[in-house]
This record gives C-alpha cells, sequence and structure tokens, in this order.
C-alpha cells in the first residue's frame, strides 16, 4: 500500500526557469494539500485541493505559483521564473474525503527539495 | 488557530519516558491538540490528537490538562529512532483545511 508519492525528490533550477513538483495522493485520497518548508523553520500552508478544484489557496504567493489537480493524474505545484527565495522542502499531503463529523489524518510524502541557483 | 507555545529543544536518555510540554493558553472549546513529528526532513507524521480527555495509542499519551491550556506528549520509552521535531498544533477540525506548524521541539534522544 504505497504512500504518499512526490517527484522528483531534488530538483535544481537556475532563476527565470520553472519548476514542477508532482504529487500522487494514497490510493483513495481525493484531497492533495501543499506545504513549503523554509531552511529551520516549520511547514507553512499554500494550497488545498480536490480533484479539479481548488478548495483554499490562502497560503499561495500571489504571482508565479499555481497548483493543479486534474481528473487524471498527479498533482502539480507549478512555479514559474524561480528566484533563490524560492529555495525550500515543498511537501505534498493528502487525506480521504472530508466527513463532518471526524478528523481526516493528512499523510505527508517524502518531500521535493528545490534549489534555485 | 490557537498558538502554541513549545520549548525549541530537549534532550532524553534512551529506554526513559519523553515528555514534551506544549503552551497553548487561548485555545477556544472547539479547538482539538494534535502532535506531529518530523524526522530529519522527511515528511511530518501524526502521533496524536485530542480533544478534553487523555489519549493513548501505539506511539504516544497525550495529557491536557484540565482547563485545556497546555498538553504534554509523553513517548512512554524512547528509542534513538524517536529523535525528531515534534509540533503541537491547535486547530478547530473539522472545519479547518490546513495544519499551521510553528517551529516545535527537536528531540534528541542520547544513547
Amino acid at each position: 500500500n504505497a504512500g504518499v508519492m512526490q517527484n522528483p525528490r531534488h530538483l535544481v533550477r537556475r532563476r527565470g526557469q520553472e519548476a514542477r513538483l508532482r504529487c500522487s495522493p494514497m490510493k483513495g485520497h481525493s484531497h492533495v494539500y501543499w506545504y513549503r518548508q523554509l531552511p529551520e523553520e516549520g511547514l507553512k500552508f499554500m494550497v488545498y485541493l480536490q480533484k479539479e478544484n481548488i478548495i483554499d489557496e490562502s497560503g499561495m504567493p500571489k504571482e508565479r505559483f499555481s497548483a493543479e489537480f486534474p481528473k487524471e493524474g498527479p498533482s502539480i505545484l507549478r512555479i514559474q521564473q524561480v528566484v533563490r527565495g524560492d529555495s525550500a522542502a515543498y511537501f505534498c499531503a493528502s487525506s480521504r474525503p472530508r466527513l463532518a463529523s471526524s478528523y481526516n489524518e493528512q499523510f505527508f510524502g517524502p518531500g521535493t527539495r528545490l534549489t534555485v541557483l | 488557530d490557537a498558538k502554541t507555545t513549545q520549548p525549541p529543544s530537549m534532550d532524553c536518555a534512551e529506554g526513559r519516558a519523553a515528555n514534551l510540554p506544549c503552551n497553548h493558553s487561548t485555545i477556544s472549546g472547539n479547538e482539538y491538540v494534535y502532535w506531529y513529528r518530523q524526522i530529519h526532513s522527511q515528511g511530518p507524521q501524526y502521533i496524536i490528537h485530542g480533544l478534553k480527555n487523555n489519549e493513548t495509542n501505539e506511539m504516544a499519551s497525550l495529557i491536557i490538562t484540565e482547563d485545556r491550556k497546555s498538553s504534554t506528549l509523553i513517548l512512554p520509552h524512547a528509542t534513538l529512532r524517536d529523535t525528531a521535531v515534534y509540533y503541537c498544533i491547535v486547530r478547530v477540525d473539522p472545519g479547518a483545511n490546513n495544519l499551521f506548524f510553528g517551529t516545535g521541539t527537536r528531540l534528541t534522544v542520547i544513547p
């Protein structure tokens, strides 16, 4: 029973390039969350998606960042025109469909470490 | 979500109980206390959560004070593999979409 999968695990980009990070949720999970962790800091929420819908993007930077979770395939976090400050670990988590009266644990992937040169 | 305060670091001898405190003095009546840990830059791992009563599972115990203003995560017999950053998170659930991770407590288990 595979957990949350993220690829690539490490990504190096030069300033101005695009970065695409992929996340495949656990089987049976239809909810995906993206978090960013800067060095020596805790994780910061970015966006919450269900299939084909963005539910909460309150943590997403206003420019250059976008996320999608298509009907088929993994969720994609896209960063255009990367800058050095985008260097961080990006974690994806998934959960089962939310029920009104229970906690739906978020299961985290191993992360993608983005380095911008 | 209520803010939490945790000591930045703690040491614990292997085999001993590790007691990790968390202060959440502004917690609301409908907010739960969650604990996650992150082992050496891996993805965070859920440990336990509770509302009012003490909770226990195969990983840990959670003790919440009667006024709910603080809690303690207890690892009964710490091993070297428990060395990690432990995050105490307070939030309303169901309803909240995200987890707010502070800086946590870096627990080092010493041989």
